[in-house]
């Protein structure tokens, strides 16, 4: 088992769609994150969640919304996307969110494509 | 305005010799800094830290120097080998754990 499993590792979706990405971490670690990074363009933190609370929205818009329903998985919950969303999103896991070396370990990426 | 900068966007480099990968930023609240290795279709991968107190840190192949009145840092590795081509973020922490990243260099190693 990789530490950090991402599921779908690529999906297409349409605007109108609704879908979501999941994040499972075998680590046992207490912070999960989700980051985008689109193309030529620095990794962008969207959420952190810290003992299963959200800790930190970094001005993202409604249409995503994650879940965390426990220190394991982490959800994005995508609606009514738009094409510019179309980015690799990526999942990942620390011991301790403000602890520690801040070393994350990342998920693989779900590449998502909105028509 | 970005706080962490990688201004080369890519690297080759020849392999057996060096590589050095820039970055710099203007937070002087960062405190700590990393540097991933990323491969295509696959999430980075954490290669090499060091802590602002520090000026060198060293791991086999890879040392990563701090100079934080320049607020710059950089990763060489040597020799290089193809197997590094990557693309390689620098991350920099504040004490409250929030990274902020750099864009990336792709470093291209030829054999």
């Amino acid at each position: 088992e990789t530490g950090v499993t991402q599921t779908p590792r690529h999906l297409v979706m349409g605007m109108t769609n609704k879908k979501s990405l999941k994040c499972e971490q075998h680590l046992g670690h207490n912070a999960m994150y989700w980051y985008k990074q689109s193309a030529k363009k620095p990794l962008e933190l969207m959420f952190v969640y810290n003992f299963k609370e959200q800790t930190e929205n970094n001005s993202v818009p409604s249409r995503f919304s994650p879940e965390c329903p426990n220190s394991s998985h982490l959800f994005l919950h995508l609606h009514t996307l738009q094409p510019e969303d179309s980015a690799l999103y990526l999942c990942a896991s620390s011991p301790d969110r403000g602890q520690g070396t801040g070393e994350l370990f990342f998920g693989e990426g779900s590449r998502l494509t909105v028509l | 305005d970005q706080q962490v900068k990688q201004n080369s966007p890519s690297l080759s480099v020849q392999e057996g010799r060096i590589s050095i990968l820039n970055c710099d930023y203007t937070n002087s609240m960062f405190d700590y800094f990393l540097w991933y290795k990323k491969y295509p279709a696959e999430g980075p991968t954490f290669l090499i830290s060091i802590s602002s107190i520090k000026d060198k840190n060293e791991d086999g192949r890879f040392t990563v120097f701090l100079n934080k009145s320049a607020k710059h840092l950089s990763l060489h590795i040597v020799p290089s080998q193809p197997g590094d081509s990557a693309v390689y973020f620098c991350a920099a922490l504040t004490n409250a754990g929030k990274s902020t990243f750099g864009d990336g260099t792709t470093l291209t190693v030829k054999p």
